[in-house]
């Protein structure tokens, strides 16, 4: 089945460490996205990639860091400079700019302490 | 920039039909797009409107007013499983990706 995997689920670090996020989509997608959400709030787009090796900031880039060495593949490095990390962090890919959907994956529930 | 808005909670009966508003500003503007999300879930795709008008699948329809900035998504035949959260999110003002409101968290009463 074609999808996106985030993983871990949960995830806890002690705060002033990194800390990496996988995504990972089958679905032959050329554009991924990270958001972050706070509870009871929308989401809010940190980085985003439209093709392999290019990425570009979103609204709250600050504090984060991706890398798109891979298709399939776009992970989020939440920095120590990341003031407020603690979130839900969901992961999405498009099959092009200009298409409707986007899809999500399960999402990774962070926790910095 | 962008914003949304969208009331915070909406209350319905099962079986009976709600609307859920969604007003905009935005520096450009492609589309207006739905999305629910249950707890703890992952955001779903419900529909998307780029023109005036109506768009219809299935107990979900969408209605989007450019001029007005104002768009809403209408549930029929409400059931239990509809009681989630639900976002209106823009696309637009050169970056690609999404801009979402803050969602409408939908309870539904037997």
């Amino acid at each position: 089945d074609g999808g996106i995997t985030q993983s871990p689920k949960y995830l806890f670090r002690k705060e002033g460490q990194n800390v990496t996020l996988s995504c990972e989509q089958n679905l032959n997608h050329d554009a991924m996205y990270w958001y972050r959400q706070d509870p009871g709030q929308g989401l809010r787009l940190i980085y985003y990639s439209q093709i392999v090796n290019d990425f570009q900031k979103g609204d709250i880039a600050e504090g984060y860091s991706v890398s798109r060495e891979k298709k399939e593949s776009f992970p989020l490095t939440v920095t120590s400079a990341q003031k407020n990390p603690t979130a839900f962090y969901l992961c999405a890919s498009r099959a092009g700019t200009g298409l409707k959907e986007q899809y999500f994956g399960p999402g990774t529930r962070l926790t910095v302490t | 920039g962008q914003s949304l808005e969208q009331p915070s909670e909406v209350t319905a009966v099962e079986g009976a039909i709600v609307q859920i508003n969604c007003t905009y500003q935005t520096s450009g503007f492609y589309g207006l797009s739905w999305y629910q999300q249950h707890d703890g879930g992952a955001p779903t795709f419900l529909s998307y409107n780029g023109l005036d008008g109506l768009e219809e699948t299935g107990r979900f329809s969408s209605f989007l007013s450019r001029s007005d900035s104002y768009g809403y998504l209408l549930l029929q035949e409400l059931q239990m499983k509809d009681s989630a959260s639900y976002f209106c999110a823009v696309e637009g003002g050169g970056a690609d990706g999404l801009t979402f409101g803050k969602g409408t968290h939908l309870i539904i009463q037997p």
